[in-house]
């Protein structure tokens, strides 16, 4: 089955650096990729999606990057914010399928 | 627009006993997911649900059911209760089976 692998697992920046999460998948047929951030005691907030027929998306201080050849995705976080202090998980699906398969989480601290 | 609420938020059970758990989805959505988060196993996938029926289900034992309502709320249930079922569980809607996923706070169960 679908398989995501996130690293890494933990990322401390300082604060004004830029932070840079990735992922790979192991089912060459998915086709939707979200980042999700989560915070302390709140569900998952989506921040930026990617779809397979696109391989770059930017909102503000986000971008994802998409490399379907290699299976691989990229949450890019510039000029990061202590309020970006949280644990981001990627995604990718199916297109068969709507369920979500998770990678393990990355923990970003940005000190101030 | 209101987001996804889940109910309780917090619950503790004791080994052996079942729990019913309660999620509204976003107005207008018709498809309702839910998900286990663990610090062991991370977020995974239990099922989706879509005009009331099952379209999806992930490798859960059968102790794990849930249904939809004809107003797309869900609940799922969780019967003879193991302490292994100690986790977050997340409540994500949309709007169809491949569109965006947006999470619930969840609910956090501790069984004892």
């Amino acid at each position: 089955g679908e398989n995501v692998e996130q690293h890494p697992s933990t990322l401390s920046v300082q604060e004004g650096d830029s932070a840079v999460i990735k992922c790979t998948y192991s089912d060459s047929a998915s086709n939707y990729f979200p980042w999700y951030k989560q915070e302390l005691g709140k569900g998952p907030q989506l921040i930026i999606d990617i779809r397979s027929n696109v391989g770059e998306k930017k909102d503000q201080r986000i971008a994802v990057t998409l490399n379907k050849t290699a299976k691989h995705f990229s949450l890019h976080i510039t000029e990061t914010q202590p309020e970006d202090s949280a644990v981001y998980f990627c995604a990718a699906t199916l297109p068969t399928s709507g369920k979500l398969i998770f990678g393990q989480g990355t923990t970003l601290q940005v000190k101030p | 627009k209101a987001g996804v609420t889940q109910t309780p938020r917090y619950l503790i059970k004791t080994r052996g006993q079942q729990v019913t758990l309660s999620c509204s989805p976003i107005s207008g959505h018709r498809s309702v997911s839910w998900y286990q988060q663990t610090p062991g196993q991370g977020l995974q996938f239990l099922f989706e649900y879509f005009s009331e029926t099952q379209r999806n289900k992930g490798n859960f034992p059968g102790r794990f059911s849930g249904r939809q309502f004809s107003n797309s709320r869900s609940e799922m249930n969780v019967s003879t209760l193991e302490l292994g079922d100690s986790a977050l569980y997340l409540c994500a809607s949309s709007s169809g089976q491949k569109e965006t996923q947006y999470f619930g706070p969840g609910t956090r169960l501790l069984v004892l």
